[in-house]
């Protein structure tokens, strides 16, 4: 599997926007960027997922690079629940084996 | 709708001792995964069941390791002589399978041996 890379920790402001940066140059064709985060003492959960456009749900954004070989997470307004360790994650176009995650990046917000 | 549970939520055993660790995965979901979490880092892959079939069991640590799903649904990991490098949380995730990519989280089992 392709690896991502990740800074091991940010921080940021409560209520001001959050850019969580990944770089993935080895990303193929058919790799999807997936992001899960885990917040203190619970499972992961899903964020958001993408293949070549920009997405958008209730949780974040997802700008993907026009080469594909990084990606970056945003949190439009952080709050203090929004403190947690983001992992971002490609996955085989198909795939319905397991999730390889990384160190991830440690979110603090401060109040 | 009940999310992945998994129980118990902690355990404490004495080396050597044998565990075992439940996991309820979502009603209706094929894809069931285990993965142990050691402390600071990422939650890496143990095992995977589609139904009632374990497909891929290649991140089991060591034969102590033992998984099934006999039904399809409930799964039990359990770990036989624990050893002090077993404590970890372990994290169970469910799946709708086939193109469904997300995965659903239980809390996990934080797994302290003494």
């Amino acid at each position: 599997d392709a690896k991502t890379t990740q800074p091991n920790s940010m921080e940021s402001n409560e209520e001001e926007p959050v850019h969580l940066p990944c770089n993935h140059s080895t990303i193929s064709g058919t790799d999807y960027i997936h992001w899960y985060r885990q917040l203190p003492s619970q499972g992961p959960e899903y964020v958001i997922h993408g293949l070549t456009s920009n997405v958008n749900n209730r949780m974040a954004s997802l700008a993907i690079a026009e080469d594909r070989k990084s990606s970056t997470l945003i949190l439009h307004r952080a709050t203090l629940r929004d403190a947690a360790v983001y992992y971002c994650i490609l996955r085989r176009w198909g795939s319905a084996r397991q999730l390889t995650f990384g160190s991830g990046t440690q979110l603090t917000v401060l109040p | 709708g009940a999310g992945v549970s998994q129980s118990p939520r902690y355990k404490v055993a004495k080396r050597g001792q044998d565990v075992a660790l439940r996991c309820d995965p979502i009603s209706g979901h094929v894809s069931l995964f285990w993965y142990q979490q050691a402390l600071g880092q990422g939650p890496e892959f143990l095992t995977y069941f589609q139904n009632e079939a374990q497909l891929d069991k290649s991140g089991l640590p060591s034969d102590r390791f033992f998984a099934e799903r006999p039904e399809g649904s409930v799964s039990t990991l359990k770990i036989q002589r624990t050893q002090q490098e077993d404590s970890a949380v372990y994290l169970c995730a469910s799946s709708l399978g086939g193109t469904s990519y997300e995965q659903y989280f239980g809390p996990g089992t934080r797994l302290t041996v003494t």
